[in-house]
């Protein structure tokens, strides 16, 4: 069975400094993995995913992720974070081994960036 | 990339009545899904979508509460039948492999949600 995990359920980050959000999952053959993000009142909006390829995924606003296979890990980032950036993100798989088209979402984690 | 709208956005309903959710795509789609968030959750699958045949539940969703039509690519349906306080979430459509848009079948794109409250 493929799972994820978002082992914070806020991050605080002042503006302009770097902010990571973490993600773990458990999957049995190769990850499709994503990140969504979701503003208030919204639906969930696609940020980027890794499929294959190089380890390092860049996506929208400026978020990027890397894909660490050895820590079955995949941790969203950003440079410098904007205020604007506050909001609930989901990290999410997708099994290859047997999940099908199955997406398997994380708990989501809050993110509030202040002045 | 593909516009998926969701009607109603929200809806505030009494119990033992039912609701039917519509979700419609600009563009010819390969799958479509639907998921319940409920409040402060995460979200959950409740079932594929399937065109011209029954959709596909996920364990813990059934037929006869949550029964889904696909009648075309571009178009589905979500009813929310008999409901219960239990009921209220945000439910949400996703499509993959939008035909003509260069989306392909490995990610999913979400609809802006309906956001339902039983009382």
């Amino acid at each position: 069975a493929q799972s994820v995990a978002q082992p914070e359920d806020q991050v605080n980050v002042a503006e302009g400094n770097p902010l990571t959000v973490k993600c773990t999952y458990s999957v049995s053959g190769n990850p499709y993995l994503f990140w969504y993000v979701q503003y208030p009142n919204r639906g969930l909006q696609f940020l980027l995913k890794y499929i294959t390829g190089d380890n390092l995924v860049k996506g929208s606003y400026g978020f990027e992720a890397e894909f660490n296979k050895s820590q079955t890990s995949f941790h969203l980032k950003k440079p410098s974070a904007l205020v604007s950036d506050s909001a609930l993100y989901f990290c999410a798989v997708r099994d290859l081994g047997g999940g099908g088209n199955k997406l398997t979402f994380g708990t989501g984690t809050q993110l509030k960036v202040e002045l | 990339s593909a516009v998926i709208s969701q009607k109603p956005s929200r809806d505030i309903c009494q119990r033992g009545t039912s609701l039917t959710i519509q979700c419609q795509v600009d563009s010819q789609v390969t799958m479509m899904f639907w998921y319940r968030q409920q409040p402060g959750q995460s979200l959950t699958l409740i079932a594929t979508a399937n065109q011209g045949s029954e959709a596909t539940y996920e364990s813990g969703f059934v037929i006869d509460k949550f029964p889904i039509s696909r009648p075309n690519l571009t178009f589905s349906t979500l009813t929310v039948s008999n409901m219960s306080p239990e009921d209220s979430s945000i439910y949400l459509c996703s499509v993959t492999g939008a035909l003509g848009t260069g989306i392909g079948t490995d990610t999913q794109y979400f609809g802006p949600g309906t956001r339902l409250t039983v009382l």
